[in-house]
């Protein structure tokens, strides 16, 4: 069966870089990009980027362009989702998702920012 | 890219049953046929509903149904039932390989 399992929580300080990670099982992981979502406590589902595990090309919404880094590793079905610059409006649950249709989520993971 | 616009709450008796819209505009609900639907308990990872504008994944009952005419997207829920409770969001591709979320909206079963 599909399953995404995401990496545990994790507390940041202003200014610092979160990394969080989302393995893939039960399918072709070349077949299928890899959408990164944000829920902020209190908000929407907030769409963030994409990555093609097959080729590693990546596309981000323009409000994280340059704060945020898509990547990689086929070897163990892994992407990874790194966001720098961290502020307190950061803190959210990160999710991972299936496709474009985004059939498949990871269980989440709640980052939360803090000094 | 601005959020896609819904009502942010709806609710209906046990039976009843209950739109939700939402609105975008002519370069992403208007413009594709791409817009699916998720259910969203809190706590828990968001539900595919509806994808390509009124296709329903295997496993999702037929209570559940989508349309879009111009600019809006809609998800009718028949049936009401006590689970149904929970935020829905819509999302469209915004094409250049984006998308968009809706604003959601939190489905009230009286």
């Amino acid at each position: 069966q599909v399953q995404l399992v995401q990496s545990g929580a994790e507390v940041k300080k202003p200014g610092a870089s979160v990394k969080v990670s989302c393995r893939a099982s039960g399918y072709t992981f070349t077949s299928y990009d890899i959408n990164w979502v944000r829920q902020a406590t209190g908000q929407g589902l907030e769409w963030m980027g994409w990555i093609n595990p097959h080729n590693d090309n990546s596309g981000y919404a323009q409000k994280f362009q340059g704060r945020v880094t898509m990547t990689r590793n086929t070897s163990i079905s892994t992407v990874y989702m790194e966001l720098n610059s961290l502020r307190s409006e950061d803190t959210a649950v990160y999710y991972c998702a299936r496709g474009p249709n985004k059939d498949y989520w990871g269980q989440g993971t709640l980052v939360t920012v803090s000094s | 890219q601005s959020a896609l616009t819904q009502p942010r709450s709806v609710s209906g008796s046990p039976g009843q049953s209950v739109t939700i819209s939402c609105t975008g505009t002519s370069s992403d609900v208007g413009y594709y046929n791409y817009v699916s639907w998720y259910q969203h308990h809190p706590g828990k990872a968001p539900k595919l509903l509806i994808y390509d504008v009124i296709k329903r994944p295997s496993g999702v009952p037929d209570r559940f149904s989508g349309s879009k005419s111009g600019n809006t997207a809609s998800l009718s829920i028949s049936g009401l039932r006590a689970e149904d409770e929970a935020d829905y969001y819509c999302s469209s591709y915004a094409g250049s390989y984006t998308y968009v979320f809706g604003t959601g909206t939190k489905v009230t079963v009286l």
